[in-house]
C-alpha cells in the first residue's frame, strides 16, 4: 500500500523540550510539505522540500527545524523557541512542487497531534 | 494577498438532501483540489479541476469549476452520515516558485440520520 504515514498520532511535550515528528513516504515523490492546523485557521506551511537535501521556508517556519536527507523520510523538530506549538501537524507530499497543477497535487498524511503540557 | 473563501463555513443537513460548498478567489486559479478531512485526521484528496467549465464526479459528489477559473462549487447529492466531515478547497495560483498554493479555511458538514 503507497502512502503518507505520520508518527506519533499524539505527542506531549513538556516545555523546553524538543520533540520530532516523523513523517515518511513511498510514493516516490520528490516534493514534501509540513503544515500546521489550528482550529478555525487554514493550513499554514511550516517548511517543505522539492528534492533530497534542499528545503526552504514557509510561513511560519520560526521555531522548527527540518532535514531531507533520504527521499522517503521529512521529519519536523519543534524547538523550544515555538512559543505555541499545541496544535495539528500535517505532512503532505506530491510528485513536483512548481511543476503542473496535476504533478503538484498533494497528498497528506494522517497528522500528529502535539500538546505542550 | 490572494484568498480562498470558502462558504457557508458550517453546514447542517438531514440525511437525503442535496447540498453545495463554494469555494471563491478574487484571481484566476491554475488548479483547484478539493479536500475532504475528518475530526483530528489528515486530508483526502477527492478532486484536482484546471480548466474552465470543468465538472467531475466521484460517486454521489460533484465538483466544478466555473469559466473564469474564480469559483470552484463541490454538490453532494442524496447525503449520508459518512458525507459528514470539513470540506477545503486548495488552489494553485499559478505564480512563479515552487511553492504556489493557497487554502481555505474549510466547511464543516453534519449529516443526520
Amino acid at each position: 500500500d503507497g502512502g503518507i504515514t505520520q508518527s506519533p498520532k499524539y505527542l506531549f511535550r513538556k516545555e523546553g523540550q524538543n520533540v520530532t515528528l516523523s513523517c515518511e513516504q513511498n510514493l516516490n515523490h520528490d516534493a514534501m510539505y509540513w503544515y500546521r492546523q489550528d482550529p478555525g485557521q487554514g493550513l499554514r506551511l511550516i517548511y517543505y522540500s522539492q528534492i533530497v537535501n534542499d528545503f526552504q521556508k514557509g510561513d511560519i517556519a520560526e521555531g522548527y527545524s527540518v532535514s531531507r536527507e533520504k527521499k522517503e523520510s521529512f521529519p519536523l523538530t519543534v524547538t523550544s523557541a515555538q512559543k505555541n506549538p499545541t496544535a495539528f501537524y500535517l505532512c503532505a507530499s506530491s510528485i513536483l512542487a512548481g511543476g503542473t497543477s496535476s504533478t503538484d497535487t498533494q497528498y497528506f498524511g494522517p497528522g500528529t497531534r502535539l500538546t505542550v503540557l | 494577498s490572494q484568498e480562498l473563501e470558502q462558504s457557508p463555513q458550517s453546514l447542517i443537513v438531514q440525511e437525503g438532501k442535496n447540498l453545495t460548498i463554494n469555494c471563491t478567489s478574487s484571481k484566476t486559479l491554475y488548479g483547484l483540489y478539493w479536500y475532504k478531512q475528518k475530526y483530528g485526521e489528515g486530508l483526502i484528496f477527492l478532486m484536482m479541476l484546471q480548466k474552465g467549465g470543468e465538472e467531475k464526479s466521484h460517486e454521489k459528489i460533484t465538483a466544478k469549476l466555473d469559466e473564469k477559473k474564480q469559483q470552484s462549487s463541490l454538490h453532494i447529492t442524496a447525503s449520508q452520515p459518512s458525507h459528514a466531515g470539513i470540506y477545503l478547497c486548495g488552489a494553485d495560483k499559478g505564480t512563479s516558485g515552487t511553492y504556489k498554493y493557497i487554502f481555505g479555511t474549510g466547511t464543516r458538514l453534519k449529516v443526520l440520520a
